[in-house]
């Protein structure tokens, strides 16, 4: 069936530096969303890309949506402790909201 | 705001017990999702309604059933737990124009279920 791959898994990082977290599908996505959830609470909504090759920036978080709709990537820039969390994006076929499996990223001060 | 109301978020049950996980959301929103979360398999869906007395089964719906008599509520039922069923518990709406509108889902806080 469908899959919605993640990485990487885990990713710890010293505050300042960078993170990315790359998505992949295995078939094309009419959109694609990105979750956020923080230790101990529940996915919250970020964003929604539709166009393909859509690039979405939220202050130190840039979306983009790859050319053939079969991509994403979540970059934060100069991360924080308050980044923490798991990344979770979801794409969406029209027939169902896939989940991919979340990367965790943890920042140390 | 959206606000999704799960009933429990701590629940300890045994072995063969049947269990409830009861979901309220007050948006009016059409489609209702259960998702179980474990470590390293993110969120699968086991259940999703897209109306009342509308369920349709999800990528994990062995050892689940659902009800949603009304559109405010959607029930998740195990109905002889077990130890494998221990998880987190994510019970989730949207709105929808059909079943899938590529609309924002919204989460409730969630239920740590564990089966001993």
């Amino acid at each position: 069936g469908q899959q919605v791959m993640q990485i990487p898994q885990y990713q710890h990082v010293q505050e300042g530096e960078d993170f990315t977290t790359y998505c992949n599908s295995s078939t094309t996505l009419s959109n694609i969303q990105w979750y956020k959830q923080r230790p101990g609470g529940h996915p919250v909504f970020l964003i929604q890309l539709v166009k393909s090759g859509e690039v979405k920036k939220q202050k130190r978080l840039t979306f983009q949506f790859g050319e053939a709709k079969k991509n994403s990537s979540l970059h934060i820039t100069a991360t924080q402790t308050t980044d923490v969390g798991t990344y979770f994006c979801a794409g969406d076929n029209t027939d169902k909201l896939i989940f991919g499996t979340g990367t965790r990223l943890q920042v140390f001060p | 705001d959206v606000k999704v109301t799960q009933s429990s978020r701590y629940l300890v049950k045994r072995t063969g017990e049947k269990v409830f996980l009861e979901c309220v959301q007050d948006m009016d929103h059409e489609n209702m999702f259960w998702y179980r979360q474990d470590p390293g398999l993110g969120l699968r869906l086991i259940y999703f309604s897209y109306d009342v007395k509308m369920k349709e089964k999800g990528d994990i719906p062995e050892g689940y059933s659902v009800s949603r008599e009304k559109k405010e509520r959607f029930s998740l039922i195990l109905e002889s737990a077990s130890t494998n069923q221990t998880s987190m518990y994510l019970c989730a709406s949207s709105l929808a124009e059909g079943p899938w509108g590529g609309n924002t889902i919204y989460f409730g806080e969630g239920s740590w279920l564990t089966v001993v």
